[in-house]
């Protein structure tokens, strides 16, 4: 079974910070990776995603994320974050094959001071 | 608005009654799904279809939860005998097949109160 961990449950940073969030997932086989986040008060948005080709994939709103497959890893970065980045971030997997079900982790809650 | 509709977007009800929620996808979108999310937690997986047919199910699913998509549009979501642990966000999702395009599209969620 598959399962991901977000390792960072609330960070704090100031305007302008650099952000990088973990991701690390447990799946044996080939898989997508999504990152979505949630505004207060709004619905699940899709920052970015990863399915094949360049493990570097950038999103919205600056956000990118970087796969690397020997540490099971699809960190979100963004170099430099604006209050408006204040949210709620989950990561999630989904394996290539067979079932359609979004694995999501527990989320982190990103919290941007100006 | 193109979006995933959810009704209601609140619900409280007392333990042991029955609820309903409805889901309108995305026209074009012949997948749906249903997820439940408790506070601190991320969204989990509880049924999928694929137009109008059920695919897959989680073991969350009890057999107090029953949905339904019929005609492969709207879907609906019950909760038989509602329970305290019921109590929890539920949210709709619709997707095309995979492709270049592939991603859910959520809805803004059903919060569902048991008191």
């Amino acid at each position: 079974a598959q399962s991901v961990s977000q390792h960072n449950h609330h960070v704090i940073l100031s305007e302008a910070a650099s952000l990088e969030l973990g991701c690390n997932y447990s799946y044996g086989g080939t898989v997508n990776l999504f990152w979505y986040v949630q505004y207060p008060g709004q619905h699940l948005q899709l920052l970015l995603k990863y399915f094949s080709g360049d493990p570097l994939v950038k999103g919205i709103k600056g956000f990118e994320a970087e796969f690397i497959k020997s540490k099971f890893s699809f960190n979100l970065r963004k170099p430099s974050v604006q209050w408006s980045d204040t949210a709620e971030y989950f990561c999630a997997v989904k394996s290539n094959f067979g079932n359609e079900k979004l694995t999501f982790g527990t989320g982190t809650r990103l919290t941007i001071i100006p | 608005d193109t979006g995933v509709s959810q009704d209601p977007r609140h619900k409280i009800t007392k333990r042991g009654q029955n609820v309903t929620f409805r889901c309108d996808p995305i026209s074009e979108h012949n997948r749906l799904y249903w997820y439940r999310q408790t506070l601190g937690q991320g969204p989990e997986f509880l049924t999928y279809f694929q137009n109008e047919a059920q695919l897959e199910k989680s073991r969350l699913l009890s057999d107090r939860f029953s949905a339904e998509r019929p005609k492969g549009s709207f879907s609906t979501l019950e909760i038989q005998r509602t329970e305290q642990g019921d109590s929890a966000m539920y949210l709709c999702a619709s997707s095309l097949e995979q492709g270049k395009n592939y991603g859910y599209t959520f809805g803004s969620g059903t919060r569902l109160t048991v008191v």
